[in-house]
């Protein structure tokens, strides 16, 4: 059965810390891993990422993933009490049709 | 605001009623989803349309739940002789339909069945 791992589950940093989530996944003919930020409404899209060590970057935000290891990490550098949130990661298989399979998230709480 | 739309935002309903929830994609996506997302968990898909086809259920779609798209553009969601299992966040997001295209999702409707 398709599944995606996410780790911490919940995570609590002081403003300026540097975080790091993982999303591991198992999934059969696996297209792209996707990172979502969620905060009181709907998931917002932030990286879309389909192939191996190349990373993306968007501001204080960046990702890369790792095929072999199937794996994926956020990472957020000097993080601020905005970036409180639940960060979901999800996965685009071909065995899913396109449906896609997400993980619980991990929510992160950044005090001040 | 050009982003995907759902309405009402809340639901409050009693067991036994039916609700019919409504979601907006954006203008030019021709893909459209159905997620469930109940606390602590991450979404769960529920079903897809390519333009008015419905093309795929999981198997969390009950014979209760049903799905339409008449035209392609909006889509309507609605839960028959509704459960307290069914109160949950449920979610439409919408994509462009290209092999490795994003899915943006909506604000969610919130039901609570009592």
């Amino acid at each position: 059965e398709d599944k995606v791992v996410q780790s911490p589950l919940s995570l609590v940093v002081h403003e300026g810390d540097t975080v790091t989530l993982n999303c591991s996944y198992e999934v059969t003919n696996f297209r792209s891993l996707l990172w979502y930020k969620q905060e009181k409404k709907a998931p917002t899209f932030l990286f879309m990422l389909t192939s191996s060590g190349i990373e993306k970057k968007s501001g204080r935000l960046s990702s890369i993933l790792d095929k072999k290891e199937l794996s994926s990490i956020l990472n957020i550098t000097a993080t601020q009490t905005g970036d409180s949130a639940i960060y979901l990661c999800a996965v685009d298989s071909d065995q899913a049709g396109t449906a896609l399979i997400f993980g619980k998230g991990t929510t992160l709480s950044v005090s001040s | 605001d050009t982003g995907v739309s759902q309405n009402p935002r809340h639901k409050i309903t009693k067991r036994g009623q039916n609700v019919t929830f409504r979601c907006d994609p954006i203008s030019e996506h021709n893909r459209l989803y159905w997620y469930r997302q109940t606390l602590g968990q991450g979404p769960e898909f529920l079903t897809y349309f390519q333009n008015e086809a419905q093309l795929e259920k999981s198997r969390l779609l009950s014979d209760r739940f049903s799905a339409e798209r008449p035209k392609g553009s909006f889509s309507t969601l609605e839960i028959q002789r509704t459960e307290q299992g069914d109160s949950a966040m449920y979610l439409c997001a919408s994509s462009f339909g290209l092999a490795t295209d994003t899915q943006y999702f909506g604000p969610g409707t919130r039901l609570t069945v009592l």
